[in-house]
């Protein structure tokens, strides 16, 4: 069936430095991409959503890369902080009424 | 406007006893989502519906786990005869279709078999 795969499984980055994830996904129909921020014993925090026909995607402290030719959907969070100590998932869906498929998380570790 | 709500919130089983789910979708969506998060890996689909039908549930271990939405509205996940594997936290979502195309989660049943 179709996968989600996801790296690294742990990071450990220093307070500032830079933090990169990185899912790549098989399904081609793939098209509303999304990744989620979850803490301990919290549910799943959005940060952002993107469709298929954009590439680069900045939030508050992260960019979004998606790279449809090569399935790859990128997470980079700049000048990490304490604060964003947690587990990230992304997920991908075909449409906005269908289920999404998540990848299976980076445990992220941000030290002061 | 209230979010996705679930309840209990934690639940504690020997092997072999059955539990009960419940979720109440924000008002006014469509779609309901179960998913099933075991412990440090990422969310699965169980089942999900749009209104009342199941949609997918392929997913969904029949012999065992049932999931209904009879009205359209809540959704209630059973168990019966829970497994240790079955340890996990059990997330429900709802989205609008034809809206901003994001799910939006509840804060989960963390459940534990023994």
């Amino acid at each position: 069936g179709e996968q989600v795969e996801q790296r690294p499984p742990h990071l450990s980055v220093r307070e500032g430095d830079s933090a990169f994830i990185t899912c790549t996904y098989t399904d081609p129909n793939s098209y509303y991409f999304f990744w989620y921020k979850q803490e301990p014993g919290a549910s799943l925090q959005l940060l952002m959503k993107v469709f298929s026909s954009t590439e680069i995607n900045e939030g508050q402290g992260f960019t979004v890369l998606l790279n449809k030719k090569d399935k790859r959907l990128s997470l980079n969070l700049t000048a990490a902080h304490p604060g964003d100590s947690a587990a990230y998932f992304c997920a991908v869906s075909e449409d906005s009424g269908t289920y999404q498929r998540f990848g299976t998380g980076t445990k992220l570790q941000v030290v002061p | 406007e209230a979010g996705v709500t679930q309840s209990p919130r934690y639940a504690v089983l020997q092997e072999g006893q059955a539990v009960s789910f419940w979720c109440d979708p924000i008002s006014g969506h469509d779609t309901l989502y179960w998913y099933q998060q075991p412990r440090d890996q990422g969310p699965q689909l169980l089942v999900y519906f749009r209104d009342e039908a199941v949609i997918d549930n392929s997913q969904l271990p029949s012999d065992r786990f049932s999931a209904v939405r009879p009205k359209g509205t809540n959704s209630t996940l059973k168990i019966q005869s829970a497994k240790q594997g079955d340890t996990a936290t059990y997330l429900c979502a709802s989205s609008f279709t034809g809206g901003d195309y994001e799910q939006y989660f509840g804060p989960g049943t963390r459940l534990t078999v023994l």
